[in-house]
């Protein structure tokens, strides 16, 4: 049972680098998330997909973007990166039932970025 | 804008015995779901119990159990007979449920650390 799966674990970048953190889920799940998680700052949104082909932004959008392409993958990109990307970066992904949801989200084991 | 507080940034319980985790949130929304998430060292996000807001009982999976006070706005988590294994950030998280078609977001406390005492 693969659940939500994230590659790579681990990744170094160096400031104004560009990277794709990549992220699948074989639940057949609708909704996918990415969030970033700071010491002492809890998980932070930064987009969401709520179904195949659409994409908002969280609490925390600035210097991402995300590309859901398609119902299994949901990837972040950093276009430039910069020391205040670093962080530890969750995907999850939720099911859907009706208008109303109250599924819990699914999380992937994370992508620890550090950003020199 | 929904908040989530965790106050208690640290706590400690000795190995058997129960510890109660406090969390309180502020929303607008008259239904949402509350949820306790653990993540231990593996850094692995488990969800532990979830509440729906229109339910008053108070929900409960084994050892975990919820103290949900709607009116106060308070959702705390109770661990009895603690074990080692318990041992974890716990995250207190919030969701709304507006029909929007967009799925429901969650918004996290930063979290409380729990050690277990053998």
């Amino acid at each position: 049972n693969a659940g939500v799966t994230q590659t790579p674990k681990f990744q170094v970048l160096k400031t104004g680098q560009s990277m794709t953190l990549q992220c699948a889920q074989d639940m057949n799940h609708n909704s996918m998330y990415w969030y970033r998680q700071d010491p002492g700052m809890g998980l932070r949104l930064i987009y969401y997909s709520a179904s195949e082909g659409t994409t908002d932004k969280g609490e925390v959008p600035n210097g991402y973007n995300v590309s859901r392409l398609n119902k299994r993958e949901f990837s972040l990109r950093l276009e430039s990166a910069a020391p205040s990307q670093t962080s530890v970066y969750f995907c999850a992904s939720s099911a859907r039932q009706g208008p109303y949801s109250n599924q819990p989200q699914h999380f992937g084991d994370g992508t620890r970025l550090s950003i020199l | 804008a929904q908040t989530v507080t965790q106050s208690q940034p640290e706590m400690s319980v000795q190995e058997a015995e129960t510890v109660t985790l406090s969390c309180t949130y502020d929303t607008s929304e008259s239904d949402y779901y509350l949820f306790w998430y653990k993540q231990p060292p593996s850094r692995q996000m488990i969800l532990v119990i979830r509440q729906e807001a229109y339910k008053q009982q108070n929900a409960t999976e084994n050892r975990f159990s919820v103290n949900f006070q709607k009116a106060a706005k308070s959702f705390s988590l109770k661990i009895s007979d603690s074990q080692l294994g318990d041992a974890a950030m716990y995250f207190c998280a919030l969701s709304d449920s507006r029909g929007t078609g967009a799925n429901s977001k969650l918004t996290f406390g930063k979290g409380i650390t729990l050690s277990v005492r053998p």
